[in-house]
């Protein structure tokens, strides 16, 4: 079946510094692949998406590239900032399995000023 | 901007009883999703919901639930006879149609079940 893998967590940076946060996903033919994030007290909110290989998802100084050779979506940003803080699910969703998002396990990103 | 709104935000019940959470989809939407977090593990995916009937529901979506849409707005998942194990973070979803790759989740509710 269709799953997604995270890197373990959480992670903890200091203002400025890059971030990776890795995600593999397992599924047959060509999901539609996206990162979430959720800030404390708030709902699961759409960060960025891609749709087909190479597509690259931006948003928000966050980056990630659909790679189908290695199956891998892993979320970038070249400079985080405190008001980062929060939870990031990756997460995929192929048409056959109708519209559910399929969620790896979440990571915890802590940045400090 | 428009909200997926939960209540309660927190609900503790008995072994045994029932609980219904509670959901008010964005207004104009025609999806709905139950979800849930055990914690420590993944966001799982229970069931959807459109047209006022079950689209699509997991294996953990057994007879102990149930979903409905009883008015022109609210969305809500009744657990029967709950377990320790149905503790876990509930969110619902909602998006406008099924190609929309946008959903839109709200707060979600913790369940305690002692």
């Amino acid at each position: 079946g269709n799953s997604v893998t995270q890197m373990e967590g959480p992670v903890t940076l200091s203002e400025e510094a890059f971030l990776t946060i890795n995600c593999t996903y397992t599924a047959t033919g060509y999901p539609s692949l996206f990162w979430y994030v959720q800030y404390p007290g708030e709902g699961l909110q759409l960060l960025l998406k891609a749709t087909k290989a190479d597509d690259k998802g931006s948003n928000k100084g966050f980056e990630a590239t659909y790679r189908k050779e290695t199956t891998s979506f892993h979320l970038e940003k070249g400079s985080v900032q405190v008001s980062d803080s929060a939870v990031y699910f990756c997460a995929l969703r192929k048409e056959t399995s109708g519209s559910r998002l399929t969620f790896g396990e979440g990571t915890q990103l802590t940045v400090n000023p | 901007e428009p909200e997926v709104t939960q209540t309660p935000s927190h609900q503790v019940t008995q072994m045994g009883q029932e609980v219904i959470l509670r959901c008010v989809p964005i207004s104009n939407h025609l999806y709905f999703y139950w979800y849930r977090q055990i914690l420590g593990q993944k966001v799982e995916f229970l069931v959807s919901f459109y047209n006022n009937e079950i689209s699509e529901k997991s294996e953990i979506f057994d007879d102990q639930f149930s979903v409905e849409r009883p008015d022109g707005s609210n969305f809500t998942l009744k657990i029967r006879s709950t377990k320790l194990e149905d503790s876990a973070m509930y969110f619902c979803a909602s998006n406008r149609d099924r190609s929309s790759y946008e959903q839109y989740f709200g707060p979600g509710t913790r369940l305690t079940v002692t």
